[in-house]
């Protein structure tokens, strides 16, 4: 069964540009989470949806970041523009469970790491 | 935001066992606790979840009070591949408006 899919794993942006992430869950997962991980921290929750409606977004700071699920499976996270404290690991990890919920086992992609100058 | 706890790092040595503890003081009541494993440049890797009680599986125990309010993950005769840093994850809040929380992360450090 493959796994969560992100691209790029990398990216080198100065501030104030824009910067897109892109992430393809496993099949079949109706629920799908965008995680900021900012080194020696655990991973906070951006947004979650399900199925490509919004159950989760308060800690999105949405004057610059953005996401959408269209059609309910690949899902892209945007940033625009990007500030110095946006240089981050930022997770995407989808479930078979759905809800406000930690139960239920949540897959991880790699990864992408966000190096902001 | 309410927020889970645990030691920043812990030692150990190849074949002792290893108890790593997690508070969460304002879990959401009908949600489960989860604990994560993380290597370097990598995702994290679900490990154990459970309710309440005692859960075990292949690689570990999970050890729940009746309060909920705290969580104890147990990794028997560890050996050098389990140094990663490991994280709890609870749901917090309300039933109608739990927020998914992980917590900061104990890095775990086995010696030979």
């Amino acid at each position: 069964e493959a796994g969560v899919a992100q691209s790029p794993r990398y990216k080198i942006i100065e501030k104030r540009q824009s910067v897109a992430f892109w992430c393809n869950p496993i099949s079949g997962h109706a629920t799908l989470y965008w995680y900021q991980q900012i080194l020696g921290q655990g991973p906070k929750l951006l947004i979650q949806f399900q199925n490509n409606g919004v159950v989760d977004d308060s800690q999105l700071p949405k004057d610059r970041f953005s996401a959408e699920r269209l059609k309910g499976v690949d899902s892209t996270l945007k940033i625009q523009p990007a500030k110095l404290e946006d240089s981050a690991v930022y997770l995407c990890a989808s479930s078979s469970r759905p809800g406000t919920s930690g139960s239920g086992e949540q897959f991880f992609g790699p990864g992408t790491r966000l190096t902001v100058l | 935001l309410a927020k889970t706890t645990q030691p920043i790092s812990m030692d150990s040595y190849e074949g002792q066992e290893v108890n790593i503890t997690c508070s969460h003081n304002n879990i959401a009541t009908n949600d489960y606790i989860t604990w994560y494993q993380q290597f370097p440049s990598q995702g994290p890797r679900f490990i154990i979840q459970g309710y309440k009680t005692k859960v075990t599986n292949e690689v570990a125990s999970l050890f729940i009070p009746a309060d909920r309010k705290s969580s104890t993950l147990s990794l028997p005769r560890v050996s050098l591949s389990d140094t990663a840093v490991y994280y709890c994850l609870v749901a917090v809040g309300g039933s109608s408006a739990s927020k998914i929380i992980f917590g900061s992360g104990t890095r775990l450090s086995i010696r030979p």
